[in-house]
């Protein structure tokens, strides 16, 4: 079964808009690490955030991790057209890596 | 520094035919790995390899075959391919926990 759930599925925003994506998980990890596919392409690490650690800033990259609440959120500010892409979270209890369904990003120019 | 490269970036087979993806990297990473991605499945985990030499299976192995050539390369083997093999195949590499992966070979089986 899978280790990250991503929600929404899809996310469709104006350019200039904020865009937030959560990801929920099952277990217990050690970090949480979300990727950016840009269609057709691999992925691409984006950020990290280990389980001790609540936020993380990365540019235009705000990311969020509640443990209590087996969660984080991706929010990417002031969206471009080129952010347009599908998004995953990656949770590594400690010996697999598990990665979400993603959420598909569109921004609209 | 080319990162992770796969060959070939398209393949169609038909159903029982054989193939090997190949998969390098040149960033002298250990851990290498092959994962497939089906439309709202995400990434699942097929084979790994975390030294030069060894290898284990991941989620879904079956039907899979793999080879740690060396350092740098990774490949992995459908003895006889079925239309449920049809994906796109991802090989990464990773070091402190990142992965960083390949374009993808994107495979159908009729």
């Amino acid at each position: 079964s899978q280790q990250g759930e991503e929600d929404p599925q899809a996310l469709s925003i104006q350019e200039g808009e904020n865009a937030t994506m959560n990801c929920s998980y099952k277990t217990s990890i050690n970090n949480l690490q979300w990727y950016r596919q840009n269609s057709g392409r691999g992925l691409v690490h984006l950020i990290l955030i280990r389980s001790n650690e609540r936020e993380k800033h990365s540019g235009r990259l705000r990311v969020t991790l509640d443990t209590s609440k087996k969660s984080s959120s991706l929010l990417i500010t002031a969206s471009r057209a080129a952010d347009t892409a599908s998004y995953f979270c990656a949770t590594w209890p400690g010996n697999q890596f598990y990665f979400g369904t993603g959420t598909s990003l569109t921004v609209i120019p | 520094n080319a990162g992770v490269t796969q060959t070939p970036k398209f393949q169609v087979l038909k159903t029982g035919q054989s193939m090997t993806l190949q998969c390098a990297q040149d960033m002298n990473h250990n851990s290498m790995y092959w994962y497939r991605q089906d439309p709202g499945m995400g990434l699942r985990l097929i084979y790994y390899s975390a030294s030069e030499g060894t290898t284990d299976k991941g989620e879904v192995p079956n039907g899979y075959n793999v080879s740690r050539l060396n350092k740098r390369e990774f490949s992995l083997r459908l003895e006889s391919a079925a239309p449920s093999q049809t994906s796109v195949y991802f090989c990464a590499s990773s070091e402190q926990g990142l992965r960083y992966f390949g374009p993808g070979t994107r495979l159908t089986v009729t």
